[in-house]
């Protein structure tokens, strides 16, 4: 089956700065989304983005589906965006794949 | 956010005893999922189903069983909980033209610890 993989693994910044979050998969995808999971478990949609570019305030996510590679950006961090970041990915009518996630640290 | 409820939330049961768990949905999706999330597991993908009746196996699906009498409603089954089940379960929604991957929105999870 397809492999995902997210990096950094863990990434502890300062509120206020930027950060960039990676997504590399084996196969062509026609899904890729991105979730947020809040230190209350919750996950959170952030974007459906097979290919493309989209933003939402402060987050945006490019993805690049020739290159098998998604990238999430998170500007002007905030301690609300602390969490864990999970990509998910899917080929053809496959079910989704998770990564195993980003753990955001902001500290104030 | 979609309208999708778990119950219970907490669950502590013991090691053999029968256990269900409940998604209910208002968003009237046909695609409707059930995953676990174990720690360097992220989440994994144990039953899913297509329609009413119609139900088929995820990547880990042995020990579960599930049921959809309504559209609205997903059941996932522990028919004799073990302590390998402890993990917090998630229900998830989708509409799909035509894909099982549509876009795909999560419930608020149910943790489940098994003694």
């Amino acid at each position: 089956g397809i492999q995902v993989e997210q990096s950094p693994p863990d990434l502890i910044l300062q509120e206020g700065a930027n950060s960039t979050l990676r997504c590399n998969f084996s196969d062509s995808v026609n899904n890729l989304q991105w979730f947020h999971q809040n230190p209350w478990g919750q996950l959170i949609n952030l974007f459906y983005i097979p290919s493309g570019t989209k933003q939402n305030g402060r987050l945006s996510a490019t993805t690049v589906a020739t290159e098998r590679y998604s990238l999430l950006y998170i500007s002007s961090s905030q301690t609300t965006d602390s969490g864990v970041y999970f990509c998910a990915v899917a080929v053809g009518n496959e079910k989704l794949t998770f990564g195993t996630g980003t753990r955001l640290t902001i500290i104030p | 956010d979609a309208g999708i409820t778990q119950s219970p939330r907490h669950k502590v049961t013991e090691t053999g005893t029968p256990v269900t768990l409940r998604c209910h949905q208002t968003e009237n999706h046909r695609y409707m999922y059930w995953y676990r999330q174990d720690p360097g597991h992220g989440l994994r993908l144990i039953h899913y189903s297509y329609g009413v009746k119609d139900t088929d196996k995820g990547e880990v699906s042995d020990g579960y069983s599930v049921s959809r009498s309504k559209t609205e409603d997903f059941l996932l089954t522990l028919e004799s909980a073990t302590s390998s089940q402890t993990s917090v379960y998630f229900c998830a929604i989708s509409e799909s033209p035509g894909q099982v991957t549509y876009e795909q929105y999560f419930g608020p999870g149910t943790r489940l610890t098994v003694t």
